[in-house]
């Protein structure tokens, strides 16, 4: 079993679709969470941190939930700037190792 | 704020030869990290710096490969000798500490012929 583990897509959605991306992660122990989006050929940049209360930024929500061991990430009202690749990371350990997850591929269509 | 810079952006070698490639990480970044992008795969971890020192690099796939980053500042990752499946994207990221963001780099693109 992968470390961390996301649905690689493509997710196709028309604009202004609600489209929601789910991770697990294997680790128990791991201590922070991101979403990065990678657009194609770029480096990863950070979307967001992901929190227990969960964090909301305009569109976009991120929630963790430990219990079952995953991470979501919700956007609404999509837009066709927001087809991209997103990334799930994970840090854990006194080192802060990362694990990435495969990414989760999204393309908004007109 | 510059953010982290990598170069070469593109680098095309035939096995058997040596490339460096090198990182400048934000400046005042302590942790600097070293990924890889195969093709069709995921981000992998290569190694973690604190300042000088290396602090894991549990993900460095063979002595091949070596990396330094003297003085704490910029980092180099050297593959000696190049093989086949060592092409791929290099990224390079850094960060203040602790468990915050990582910024990355552009990476550099290696394909080994």
């Amino acid at each position: 079993r992968k470390e961390v583990e996301q649905d690689p897509g493509p997710f196709n959605v028309p604009e202004g679709a609600t489209v929601a991306f789910n991770c697990t992660y294997s680790n128990s122990a791991s201590q922070s969470f991101f979403w990065y989006r990678q657009d194609c050929r770029k480096e990863p940049k950070l979307l967001m941190s992901v929190y227990s209360s969960g964090n909301e930024d305009g569109r976009f929500t991120a929630q963790l939930n430990r219990a079952s061991q995953y991470i979501s990430l919700l956007i609404r009202d999509s837009k066709l700037s927001d087809s991209a690749t997103y990334l799930c990371v994970v840090l854990s350990g006194g080192y802060q190792k990362v694990t990435f997850g495969t990414g989760t591929k999204l393309q908004v269509i007109p | 704020e510059a953010g982290v810079t990598q170069f070469p952006s593109h680098s095309v070698i035939e096995k058997g030869q040596t490339v460096t490639l090198r990182c400048d990480p934000i400046s005042g970044h302590d942790n600097l990290y070293w990924y890889r992008r195969v093709m069709g795969k995921e981000i992998k971890f290569l190694l973690h710096f604190v300042k000088e020192s290396k602090q894991d690099e549990s993900g460095m796939p063979n002595n091949r490969f070596l990396a330094e980053r003297t003085g704490g500042t910029y980092s180099t990752l050297k593959v000696q000798p190049a093989e086949l499946e060592d092409s791929g994207v290099y990224f390079c990221a850094s960060s203040p500490g602790g468990y915050n963001e990582q910024f990355f780099g552009p990476g550099t693109r290696l394909t080994v012929l």
